[in-house]
């Protein structure tokens, strides 16, 4: 198994919905990243977890939380969003020793109304 | 801060025609990769290149690193509207920092 999948491939959501983001991949990465692109822009970071705890985090608002309950799965758990919020929201992993070879997810296309 | 300036932003081409896209940097890179983006997708790693010098090949694609490490290219021959995409570089500079990226080079290929 050579991907990493995300679920859902849409969402909608409104201002005062809960919702997360699920990524898996089952390469034994042991890093993972959670990055945030608009259109017409290249990938913003936002997370990075390595070994199941978060090192970097690029000053995000508290309201998108990350949790890596295993190596294998990310989480980004979404509350009070704000329509800018509204973007492709990406999933990477990389093995380590790697020069930084990230393998990117198919992403989350999120619309918050 | 590093920066990495991709050129050209934008390239409208002839299926046949060759291009080529240029990612440069002030700062020295001990790796770098290029990634292909087609909407609503996510990146696809093409290459990464690691030594000074460094030329690799993938089909019609040859992807070079400068001698000092501080910039590379994308050459394309004889393009095919199945190349068109969001060419994105990124480099590293060291271990496991973030990766940076170019703001991209959104081609497009007409048949």
């Amino acid at each position: 198994d050579t991907e990493v999948t995300q679920t859902p491939k849409h969402l909608v959501m409104g201002m005062t919905n809960k919702k997360s983001l699920k990524c898996e991949q089952h390469m034994g990465h042991r890093a993972m990243y959670w990055y945030k692109q608009k259109a017409k822009k290249p990938p913003e970071l936002m997370f990075v977890y390595s070994y199941e705890k978060l090192s970097i985090n690029e000053s995000v608002p508290s309201r998108f939380s990350p949790e890596c309950p295993n190596s294998s799965l990310l989480n980004l758990h979404l509350h009070a969003l704000q329509p800018e919020d509204s973007a492709l929201y990406l999933c990477a992993s990389k093995a380590g020793g790697s020069p930084n070879e990230q393998f990117f997810g198919p992403g989350t296309r999120l619309t918050v109304l | 801060t590093q920066l990495l300036e991709q050129s050209p932003q934008f390239l409208s081409i002839q299926e046949g025609e060759n291009l080529t896209v240029y990612c440069n940097s002030s700062s020295v890179f001990s790796s770098l990769q290029w990634y292909r983006q087609e909407p609503g997708e996510g990146p696809v790693l093409l290459v990464t290149v690691v030594t000074g010098g460094e030329v690799k090949k993938l089909k019609r694609l040859t992807f070079q690193f400068g001698d000092a490490r501080k910039d590379s290219s994308l050459h394309i021959t004889a393009a095919q509207p199945g190349d068109t995409g969001l060419y994105l570089c990124a480099g590293v500079n060291s271990g496991n920092t973030p990766l940076v990226f170019g703001k991209g080079t959104r081609l497009s290929v007409i048949a």
